[in-house]
């Protein structure tokens, strides 16, 4: 089955710096790989999603990047705010006509100090 | 549109009881997904109903199980219960074809205790 790895498990930046978390993943047919944002005992929210047909999206402050070929994909936030402080998952997740099965990082924990 | 909801949002268990959790998906979406997340960690896939059906399941026992109803709303039902099953129950919903977002409620935490 898939395997998704996430680091680092913990990034404090300064208010206005960039961010920067990693992920890879083991199974070449995954084709769709979301970001999520879980704030603390809330619900895991989408960000941003990237297919594999595509390279690069970007939306505002928040972009991610997908190499497949070394299968790994990866999330830019530029100019952190303090409300960007939260746990960010990546995941990675072959989609059929029926849904897709998540299968998610271990988590990063993003701590933007003022 | 409404969102997907879980209930109850708390729950205390005693090992070896059974318990049911309940999750209404987005209004028409007819696929719905259960995750366990342990503290600290990120979610992991327990099984997916699709039109009622079980379609995909993740490296959970059998004393996991669910149903899905005709309204595409879903239960979780776990036998037995062990103290490694406290957690926080999550299920997402979503709609079949390739928009495939997946939207979570807003979790059942379980303590088993």
């Amino acid at each position: 089955g898939e395997n998704v790895e996430q680091h680092p498990s913990t990034l404090s930046v300064q208010e206005g710096d960039s961010a920067v978390i990693k992920c890879t993943y083991s199974d070449s047919a995954s084709n769709y790989f979301p970001w999520y944002k879980q704030e603390l005992g809330k619900r895991p929210q989408l960000i941003i999603d990237i297919r594999s047909n595509v390279g690069e999206k970007k939306d505002q402050r928040i972009a991610v990047t997908l190499n497949k070929t070394a299968k790994h994909f990866s999330l830019h936030i530029t100019e952190t705010q303090p409300e960007d402080s939260a746990v960010y998952f990546c995941a990675a997740s072959w989609v059929k006509a029926a849904g897709n099965k998540l299968t998610f990082g271990g988590g990063t924990r993003v701590l933007v100090k003022p | 549109e409404t969102g997907v909801t879980q209930s109850p949002t708390h729950l205390i268990k005693t090992r070896g009881q059974q318990v049911t959790l309940r999750c209404s998906s987005q209004s028409g979406h007819n696929t719905v997904s259960w995750y366990q997340q342990a503290l600290g960690q990120g979610p992991q896939f327990i099984f997916q109903y699709y039109r009622e059906e079980e379609n995909g399941r993740g490296n959970f026992p059998p004393r996991f199980s669910g149903l899905q109803f005709p309204n595409y709303s879903s239960e979780l039902n776990v036998n037995a219960l062990e103290l490694d099953d406290s957690a926080l129950y999550l299920c997402a919903s979503s709609l079949e074809g390739r928009n495939t977002e997946a939207f979570f409620g807003q979790g059942t935490r379980l303590t088993v205790v």
